[in-house]
């Protein structure tokens, strides 16, 4: 089976400019997270999903980043404006639900944005 | 609020071993355990949870103490595909989302 698959794997864009992360989960899978993964902050949460609805976007940073979950095989993340500073890897990542804790997550292979 | 990891790197020959630390200030539901080799996605290892269940790799175990909020992972024989960061992430109750610590760079010579 494939896992969770992420496009593109690699992105260069330059400040201003709008960029879509998209996520396909693995099948059969009811959430789905998305991550962002740099040096200074470690891998933080920015949103997840339970059966295509948002649950918790505590973590987006601001208004310039928007997830949508449009039905139970994909998803994607959009930033706009993008700046310097949204230079990261950003993972999607998804799970079955399990018993009374979370289960394992499934990550994708990353996608490495760079906004010059 | 994010657990904190110790050490954040540790150095070894292969066959050794290596205690890897987690604590958290927030009482826990569930302790998860990530490898992440440099340039690849994080993988999962280990979920230990409050009762004492758990859940993972077969070479490698952990401990899980509810009380002190803390978990530990045990490298032991280590091998040279040891090697990568190690993450823990925490749950508090029934809260499906995980907040990850900052990492132990692991690094096995052969």
């Amino acid at each position: 089976d494939a896992g969770v698959i992420q496009s593109p794997r690699h992105e260069v864009t330059e400040m201003g400019q709008e960029v879509t992360l998209r996520c396909k989960p693995i099948s059969g899978h009811d959430y789905l997270f998305w991550y962002r993964q740099t040096m200074m902050r470690g891998l933080e949460l920015l949103i997840y999903f339970n059966n295509n609805v948002p649950i918790d976007d505590s973590g987006m940073p601001e208004d310039r980043f928007s997830a949508k979950m449009p039905n139970a095989s994909f998803s994607t993340l959009k930033i706009q404006p993008s700046e310097p500073r949204d230079s990261a890897v950003y993972f999607c990542a998804s799970s079955l639900t399990g018993g009374r804790a979370p289960n394992e997550q499934f990550f994708g292979p990353g996608t490495r944005l760079t906004v010059l | 609020q994010q657990p904190v990891q110790s050490p954040q790197a540790v150095i070894l020959r292969e066959g050794e071993d290596a205690v890897i630390n987690c604590s958290s200030s927030k009482a826990l539901y569930s302790v998860h355990w990530y490898r992440q080799k440099h340039g690849e996605a994080p993988v999962f290892l280990m979920i230990l949870l409050k009762g004492g269940e758990q859940k993972g790799h077969e070479k490698i175990s952990a401990s899980f103490n509810e009380k002190k909020q803390q978990s530990s992972l045990y490298l032991t024989a280590s091998q040279l595909s040891y090697s990568g960061t190690y993450f823990c992430g925490t749950a508090a109750g029934s809260a499906r989302q995980l907040t990850f610590g900052s990492g132990t760079q692991l690094t096995v010579l052969p």
